[in-house]
């Protein structure tokens, strides 16, 4: 099945910076790939996604990059403020009726103003 | 439309008791995915179902636990016998009958055993 590993587990920087997260899937099959914010507390949201026919997907200051070749993806948040402080998860999917989503154990990102 | 509604948001049982949590999908959305959330952990998934079918369970502990999502009503996640490892967050996502994948999230419920 499907492992999802994402990179780093905590991430720290300065207000105004850029932030990246990368994660690496294993299932070559995997064609959908979104990314999740969640504060403390509250649900899981997505806040981006891309699917396999695209190579990056850029949304105001966030952009997710694909290389299908070698099975990774990668968020990119620049500009960054204190707001953007939670923990990021990335997943990958099986696009279709027949699909779950796998998610990565999760980056905590903490934006000091 | 109220988006994916779960119920309770917190739920207390003592160990060897039963623990059922409800999960009510957005209007339209015909697949239900139920995730176990550990304190400072990511996401796992636990058991993805259709209306009165389970199409992936890999997730799901062998023993004790169980899900169905019946034609009428919410989705229940079913825990019997709880024991202190079971206390986590279970989320609820659900996704619309289409070729996408993307899934909104319930509040989830925050289970403590005791």
């Amino acid at each position: 099945g499907e492992n999802v590993e994402q990179h780093p587990s905590t991430l720290s920087v300065q207000e105004g910076d850029s932030a990246v997260i990368k994660c690496t899937y294993s299932d070559s099959a995997s064609n959908y790939f979104p990314w999740y914010k969640q504060e403390l507390g509250k649900r899981p949201q997505l806040i981006i996604d891309i699917r396999s026919n695209v190579g990056e997907k850029k949304d105001q200051r966030i952009a997710v990059t694909l290389n299908k070749t070698a099975k990774h993806f990668s968020l990119h948040i620049t500009e960054t403020q204190p707001e953007d402080s939670a923990v990021y998860f990335c997943a990958a999917g099986l696009q279709g009726s027949q699909g779950n989503l796998i998610f990565g154990k999760g980056t905590k990102l903490s934006v000091k103003p | 439309n109220a988006g994916v509604m779960q119920n309770p948001r917190h739920l207390v049982r003592r160990r060897g008791q039963e623990a059922r949590l409800r999960c009510s999908p957005m209007k339209g959305h015909s697949h239900v995915y139920w995730y176990r959330q550990l304190p400072e952990e990511g996401l796992k998934f636990m058991v993805y179902l259709q209306k009165e079918n389970i199409i992936d369970e890999s997730g799901m502990p062998k023993e004790r636990f169980s899900a169905e999502f019946p034609k009428e009503g919410p989705s229940i996640l079913r825990i019997q016998q709880v024991v202190r490892g079971d206390s986590a967050a279970y989320f609820c996502a659900s996704s619309p009958q289409t070729m996408n994948t993307e899934a909104f999230f319930g509040q989830g419920t925050r289970l403590t055993v005791v």
